[in-house]
This record gives structure tokens, sequence and C-alpha cells, in this order.
């Protein structure tokens, strides 16, 4: 099965810069798609498609795609962007056919 | 205004089964692919199964093959997922998630059910 790796946590003060990493075998060639879930709620769609932002998400959500790593960046982060965030592929080849990274804690300082 | 909003979870003991359901609206059901995902507690999450907008296609996550079905009514816009040989590992948050189709992820989300496999 295909595994999506990401750091278990990231910690950034407000107004910074925070990334998210997620690794995979030629990630690359996939389309990856970012959620964001704070405690107690449903995820929420961030980014799609390694970079394009759903209708309502702040344009300081951005994310790339390339070799084996595929990042989430937010800038000017909030105290609001406190959550868990998840990386997601999916592989017509791959059980499952849905793939999530192992989430990585957004922690604001 | 999209809404997906599941039911049916609760407590069942190790063995037993459970049907969980999803309504909804705000967009024609029968145009997309519906999807079950789930997360433990203190987990992260876990894709379940799939199925296409006519139910043509049904995929599960190996976790669950034989033991979980999934199905849909697109007459009463509801998704289905029965639960049978639950096991304590099966207890979770259950969404119920739409896919967008173009390239498979998941547009919009339920708030969950949670089903607790215990004795």
């Amino acid at each position: 099965s295909y595994v999506l790796t990401q750091p278990p946590s990231v910690s950034v003060a407000p107004g910074q810069t925070a990334r998210i990493t997620c690794g995979g075998n030629n990630i690359g060639s996939k389309s990856v798609h970012w959620y964001q879930q704070k405690p107690g709620q449903a995820p929420v769609l961030v980014v799609y498609d390694d970079s394009d932002r759903p209708s309502g998400i702040p344009e300081r959500f951005s994310g790339s795609n390339s070799g084996n790593t595929a990042t989430l960046t937010i800038s000017r982060v909030e105290a609001g962007d406190e959550a868990d965030y998840y990386c997601q592929v999916w592989d017509s080849s791959s059980d499952p056919l849905y793939v999530f990274g192992t989430g990585t804690k957004v922690t604001v300082l | 205004e999209v809404q997906l909003v599941e039911s049916g979870g609760g407590l069942v003991k190790p063995g037993g089964s459970l049907r969980l359901s999803c309504a909804a609206s705000g967009f024609t059901f029968s145009s997309y692919s519906m999807n079950w995902v789930r997360q433990a507690p203190g987990k992260g999450l876990e894709w379940v199964s799939s199925i296409s907008s006519s139910s043509s296609y049904i995929y599960y996550a190996d976790s669950v093959k034989g033991r979980f079905t999934i199905s849909r009514d697109n007459a009463k816009n509801s998704l289905y997922l029965q639960m049978n040989s639950l096991r304590a590992e099966d207890t979770a948050v259950y969404y119920c998630a739409r896919d967008t189709g173009v390239n498979r992820h998941f547009d919009y989300w339920g708030q969950g059910t949670l089903v607790t496999v215990s004795s």
C-alpha cells in the first residue's frame, strides 16, 4: 500500500510561516489534497490538486508538490490555524484507494 | 448549502451489528460518489469504503472487507454503511464524505457519528 508520512508536530509563532510536509514515493506524480481538522470537528478541505484552494479558504493557505514531497504552507499564521492537518492522495493501484497522511498537529505559540 | 448528516452510531458489543445512515441535501446526490471515512479516538483519518453514483463501483479498505457493506438510495438522498462482526478496533467516529470525482478528494464532510464497540 502507498504510505504518506507527515511530521507529528509543527510549532510556529503568530505571523510567521508554517510548512507541513507530506512524503511519499514519487508523490509528485499524484494529486495531493490537504484537510484541516480542529478538535471535535469534521475535516475541512483547504487545498486540492496540489495547490488549488476551495472557495472561502484564505490565500494564506498554499500548496506545492514535487518529487517525493508535497508541502502545505500557511503564511501569516493566526491562532485560529491551530489544528491537525492531513494530506491525502488517490491511487487506483493502491489498497486502500484513498490514502491519508499520518497527520500533523500545528501549534501556534 | 451542501449538508451531510450521519446517524445510527452507538454502543455495540463485539460481534454485533450496526447500520449507519447519511442524509444528504443541497446538491444532486445521484451525481456523486460517496464515501465513509473513520477516525479512531486520538488517531488519524482512515478511508473505509466508497460507492459510485449509480452503485456500479464499490470499494472497501482491507480492514473492513467482508464485514461492512456500503449502499445508497438515490431516491432518498441517503448513504448507508452496514457494519457486521464489529470489533473493538472499529471504534471510531464515522464520517460520510462527498467525492468530487475529479482527482478524487472529499469536498464536503458530515459531522460524524460515534461507534463504540465494547463489552
